[in-house]
């Protein structure tokens, strides 16, 4: 089958650096999303990885590794906005959108 | 520009009652999507349209359907509500459907089925 897994809630300090991971296990792959979700909104899009790499924009950078099945979303110099759920997202081989549970990230002062 | 709106933001309603959530779209994108949301799981696809004219069932069809009379509106209706149907709901768009397009969301229905 599918699956996402990443880790239910992490806690980091504000102003520090912190790193989300996401597995999946896809029926082919096409990419990887990840979304942001404040708590009672709905989620906004962060970043879109198709090769392996690192890409950043802003204090925002998200890494694939195609072969371990693997990505991360690395969040730099917290902000207590940044408080939110933040989801893993992958598209398999039929460009179906297969949905992680989400990440809730509570930043402390 | 109003992006994506959707109506109600919140509804109570009996089991057995029929309901329709409102979604619509100011960006003519051509795909448009219903998710829904519950604790503890990923946003989960309903239905889905393509193009005016054209939908498709996702991973949770059952209990809902829709329709896509034109690019902007695709409403979603609960023919006869159930409480596994309590849910938060989000209606999504995005240029063409699919292939690695971001998506848009709308602010989302809190739905509570007694």
């Amino acid at each position: 089958g599918q699956n996402i897994d990443q880790p239910t809630e992490m806690t980091a300090t504000e102003g520090a650096i912190v790193q989300i991971n996401c597995t999946y296990q896809t029926s082919g792959f096409n990419g990887l999303f990840w979304y942001q979700q404040h708590a009672g909104e709905a989620p906004t899009f962060l970043s879109y990885n198709v090769l392996d790499g690192l890409e950043e924009k802003g204090r925002f950078s998200s890494f694939l590794s195609r072969s371990k099945g693997y990505s991360y979303l690395l969040l730099k110099e917290l902000q207590m906005k940044d408080s939110a759920s933040y989801l893993c997202v992958a598209l398999d081989s039929n460009y179906q959108l297969i949905w992680g549970a989400g990440t809730k990230l509570i930043i402390k002062p | 520009i109003a992006g994506i709106t959707q109506a109600p933001t919140s509804q109570i309603l009996a089991a057995g009652r029929r309901m329709t959530l409102r979604c619509t779209q100011d960006m003519r994108h051509n795909a448009m999507y219903w998710y829904r949301q519950d604790l503890g799981l990923g946003l989960r696809l309903i239905h889905y349209s393509n193009t005016a004219g054209t939908t498709g069932k996702g991973e949770v069809p059952d209990g809902y359907s829709v329709s896509r009379a034109n690019t902007d509106d695709f409403p979603l209706t609960l023919a006869s509500a159930v409480p596994s149907q309590t849910s938060v709901y989000f209606c999504a768009s995005s240029e063409d459907g699919g292939r690695g397009e971001t998506q848009y969301f709308g602010p989302g229905t809190r739905l509570l089925v007694l």
